[in-house]
């Protein structure tokens, strides 16, 4: 079974650029596999900022963006904020309607 | 704005089946997909499966085996069962609503707040 691959763990100093990327075990990611992004803090139920590969969800900061990058899918956070420190899953389509998350980036902004 | 509540049982034997209602308002459960995801104590995120209002399914292939998911309309409810639970499916289960147009549906835009579930005897 195809894994879906995230950096464990990420710090940015804040004003900074990070961009968190999520891959296959085994392939590359396009905009085929309809990548979303989904934040996570502390306690609360996950929402997105992130869906096809680069729409922001409503109210979702511009700082937020999101592409393709070589074979896989990114997250990039330009000037970041302390209030962006949380865990950043993504979610691809792998077909058939079978979804399935990264096993998530958690993001510490210091 | 759609609203969704998850409730059921917060601890399951082991080896019984586990039971989620998922109760939707300020919506219609008709016509759209719908998710359970779960997440263990300190871990990532698990998609389970997702079910359309007019019953289709499609689930995790590892749960595949113990997950069936309903939906009763009437009630605007969607429901969860895992049966021949162990510790590993002890977590927080999240119900969430489908964004999708054009027959793709992109992110899961409603989120219930999650209901632990934990498995003990």
């Amino acid at each position: 079974q195809t894994v879906v691959t995230q950096e464990p763990s990420f710090s940015v100093s804040p004003g900074g650029t990070v961009t968190l990327t999520c891959g296959l075990s085994s392939g590359s990611v396009s905009r085929g596999y309809y990548p979303s992004w989904y934040q996570q803090t502390p306690g609360q139920a996950p929402r997105t900022v992130m869906y096809n590969t680069n729409t922001r969800s409503s109210g979702v900061p511009d700082r937020f963006s999101g592409s393709i990058l070589g074979d896989k899918a990114a997250l990039t956070i330009t000037g970041a904020q302390a209030d962006d420190e949380s865990d950043y899953y993504c979610c691809l389509y792998m077909g058939s309607g079978i979804r399935v998350f990264g096993g998530g980036t958690k993001l510490t902004v210091l | 704005q759609v609203q969704l509540q998850e409730s059921g049982p917060g601890l399951v034997t082991p080896s019984e089946t586990l039971s989620l209602t998922c109760t939707v308002s300020g919506g219609s459960i008709s016509p759209n997909y719908w998710s359970w995801i779960r997440q263990a104590p300190g871990k990532g995120l698990e998609w389970i499966g997702y079910i359309y209002s007019s019953g289709s399914t499609r689930y995790n292939p590892s749960l595949k085996s113990r997950v069936t998911m309903s939906v009763d309309t009437s009630k605007n409810q969607f429901s969860l069962r895992l049966t021949s639970v162990t510790a590993a499916d002890t977590a927080v289960y999240y119900c969430a609503k489908w964004y999708c147009y054009s027959d793709t549906c992109y992110y899961m835009d409603a989120w219930g707040k999650g209901t632990t579930v934990t498995v003990s005897s």
